[in-house]
């Protein structure tokens, strides 16, 4: 089955302690993004991957450091994380074919992310 | 700056009537705009996309419309159901040096009450 898998999905951490969440797709997609949602602001773009080694900002890059070493896998890293960073985070994947993005974005079950 | 304009921010309507939500774009250069549904603590799952020479596309009750030269796009429910009750998100690709960048509307909330 076709899926974007997120781990975990729902975490309650402090304030400054270093966490990943995880992301993983099972389709070969170049493209992966993460997103989180806040009420009242929608869905926003924290970073994007084109493709392996390749990676660049969203709109929100601030607190936020990825890494795309392999095809399937795209975490998300906060260094040290701050209550603002307080919300639900979607991972999401997309097929390059042909070099355009024209296919629909796969996304996982969202992250839940709660800092005290 | 890309902006996504959705309306209304949230609707209520009976099961059985019909819909509109409307999706307003300034992203240039455009590539294409894809209409999302989001059910509550779920990701969202595509419905449609509207490439820069389509007019209109149906998928079942959902039918969207894309006016290019206009920048909007609406998205009509026909027959509603319970089951349509959702956050509805329009997103919108950039071309260029913008391609691998998404701009999300906020989301139309829709209620459908039986």
């Amino acid at each position: 089955e076709a899926q974007v898998t997120q781990n975990p999905r729902y975490l309650i951490t402090v304030t400054g302690k270093k966490l990943t969440v995880t992301c993983s797709q099972n389709m070969n997609h170049e493209y992966m993004s993460w997103y989180r949602q806040d009420p009242g602001l929608g869905l926003r773009q924290i970073y994007y991957s084109m493709n392996v080694e390749v990676t660049d900002k969203g709109d929100v890059p601030e607190g936020y450091k990825v890494s795309r070493k392999e095809k399937r896998n795209f975490p998300l890293i906060l260094e040290s994380p701050s209550p603002n960073q307080t919300s639900l985070y979607f991972c999401a994947s997309i097929s390059l074919a042909g070099g355009l993005l024209t296919g629909e974005l796969f996304f996982g079950e969202g992250s839940r992310l709660t800092v005290l | 700056k890309n902006q996504v304009e959705q309306s209304p921010q949230s609707l209520i309507i009976l099961e059985g009537k019909n819909c509109t939500l409307q999706c307003n774009y300034t992203v240039s250069p455009f590539s294409n705009l894809r209409w999302y549904k989001q059910d509550t603590g779920r990701g969202p799952v595509s419905l449609t996309i509207m490439t820069f020479s389509e007019n209109t596309k149906s998928n079942g009750r959902y039918t969207a419309t894309l006016d290019a030269d206009t920048k909007q796009s609406s998205l009509h429910i026909t027959a509603s159901q319970l089951s349509d009750s959702a956050s509805y998100i329009c997103v919108v690709r950039g071309g260029g040096t913008s391609y691998g960048k998404l701009t999300f509307g906020q989301g139309t909330i829709l209620t459908v009450h039986p």
